[in-house]
């Protein structure tokens, strides 16, 4: 079974930084683009990053660019989302989503972890 | 940025009743357009890619079509399950941007 599992969220001062990861299980998954996608409180859909399946390229909303970071290890099948300076309007629920295609980029979204919480509050 | 407007934010229908939901694109996403699913407190589920191609185990009463910058998802016939928050997503361009969402709720 396909399965993406988040960790990593919590509470963070305006300011701070947090490491979300997504541990990947029951797909190849250094065969397939990578996503993570946010939910604020009450609000709808907004997409954060996305790395390729190849890892080689990223690419990242407007509103998080220069601050978060998104990355892999394949060998633990972990994808991590590196956040750097914090704002309260970065508080959301992440989802990590896998990509529907294998090695490609569909950009849609086939699977998604239950997510992990991140509150940016002081 | 391609941003997308869908509408109504609320349907009103009863079960068995055909809903009809519409994404309207700020420029033409050609056919790269998606519709996902989302119930209170679950994630999101794809059911359509590419406009109208269903994803793995949707039912055939989800159906999407459209092509430019207008795009209908059309439920057949309501089911119970089928109440939900609906968002369209486009991928023809970078960002990848979602619409404001559509809610079906029960009448």
């Amino acid at each position: 079974e396909v399965q993406l599992l988040e960790s990593g969220g919590g509470l963070v001062q305006p300011g701070g930084s947090l490491r979300l990861s997504c541990a990947a299980s029951g797909f190849t998954f250094s065969s397939y683009a990578m996503s993570w996608v946010r939910q604020a409180p009450g609000k709808g859909l907004e997409w954060v990053s996305t790395l390729t399946f190849t890892g080689g390229s990223t690419s990242y909303a407007d509103s998080v660019k220069g601050r978060f970071t998104i990355s892999r290890d394949t060998s633990k099948n972990t994808l991590y989302l590196q956040m750097n300076s914090l704002r309260p309007e970065d508080t959301a629920v992440y989802y990590c989503a896998k990509d529907r295609g294998s090695r490609g980029s569909t950009a849609y979204m086939d699977v998604w972890g239950k997510g992990t919480t991140v509150t940016v509050s002081s | 940025e391609i941003v997308l407007t869908q509408s109504p934010a609320t349907l009103s229908l009863s079960p068995g009743e055909r809903a009809t939901l519409s994404c309207r694109a700020s420029q033409s996403v050609s056919i790269y357009l998606a519709w996902y699913q989302q119930k209170p407190g679950q994630v999101p589920r794809l059911l359509v890619y590419d406009t109208s191609n269903r994803a793995t185990g949707i039912p055939a009463r989800f159906s999407g079509s459209g092509s430019g910058t207008d795009f209908t998802l059309t439920i057949s016939s309501l089911e119970a399950e089928d109440f939900a928050v609906y968002y369209c997503q486009q991928r023809s361009n970078w960002p990848l941007t979602f619409g404001g969402g559509t809610k079906v709720d029960i009448k």
